[in-house]
């Protein structure tokens, strides 16, 4: 069984270019969402979404947009990557008000 | 905002030795869940405790949900080098879908 799966799985960019992590889940999920994590900081929610087509902020979405097209996949995009940015991101889903599943995890660095 | 406060941050031991990781909310907390998250990996969940006062053991884990359901603590009984990883517990913020980490206590065991 797949789970939760991330892509890419790591990616260096520059600052100022932007791109999409991909997150995909196959176990009808309806709540995705996306962290990022850094040293010592635990894992911070960016942004989430209760089901398909809908969106919300979490804690640090500053800088992220995300879609829901469909109920298996959440996007994170980051439109103008900044140094401050890099970190590992996970993107997690459950069923309504259930533990979360996670992904491998994208391992970005922005130079 | 609510705050989920772990200690310690960090655990060293022998192996054989007992470890403990204690979680503090800032609110009552309708259940707590605990993650593992082993070194270059991604969290994986452990246990949800629902009700007041609650414990459950899994092998030589011991999970525990205070009276108050403000805090747990997870406590680890003669630990293996398998036990080596981030531990992290998590409550719901007010009733919601989303989940708010504590920071995690990162463990280390000396062969």
């Amino acid at each position: 069984n797949a789970g939760v799966t991330q892509t890419p799985k790591f990616r260096v960019l520059k600052t100022g270019q932007s791109m999409t992590l991909l997150c995909a889940q196959d176990m009808n999920h309806e709540y995705m969402y996306w962290y990022r994590q850094d040293p010592g900081m635990g894992l911070r929610l960016i942004h989430y979404s209760v089901g398909e087509g809908t969106t919300a902020k979490g804690e640090v979405p500053d800088g992220y947009n995300v879609s829901r097209l469909k109920k298996q996949n959440f996007l994170l995009g980051l439109e103008s990557a900044a140094p401050s940015q890099t970190s590992v991101y996970f993107c997690a889903s459950s069923y309504v008000l259930q533990p979360q599943h996670f992904g491998d995890g994208t391992r970005l660095s922005i130079l | 905002g609510q705050q989920v406060m772990q200690i310690p941050q960090y655990q060293h031991v022998q192996e054989g030795e007992d470890f403990t990781t204690y979680c503090n909310s800032s609110t009552t907390l309708s259940n707590i869940q605990w993650y593992k998250q082993r070194p270059g990996g991604h969290p994986v969940f452990l246990i949800q405790l629902v009700k007041s006062g609650e414990v459950k053991k899994q092998k030589r884990l011991t999970f525990q949900f205070g009276e108050a359901k403000k805090n747990s603590s997870l406590h680890i009984t003669a630990t293996q080098t398998t036990d080596v990883g981030t531990y992290f517990c998590a409550g719901p913020q007010g009733g919601s879908e989303k989940l708010v980490f504590g920071k995690g206590t990162k463990l280390t065991v000396n062969p």
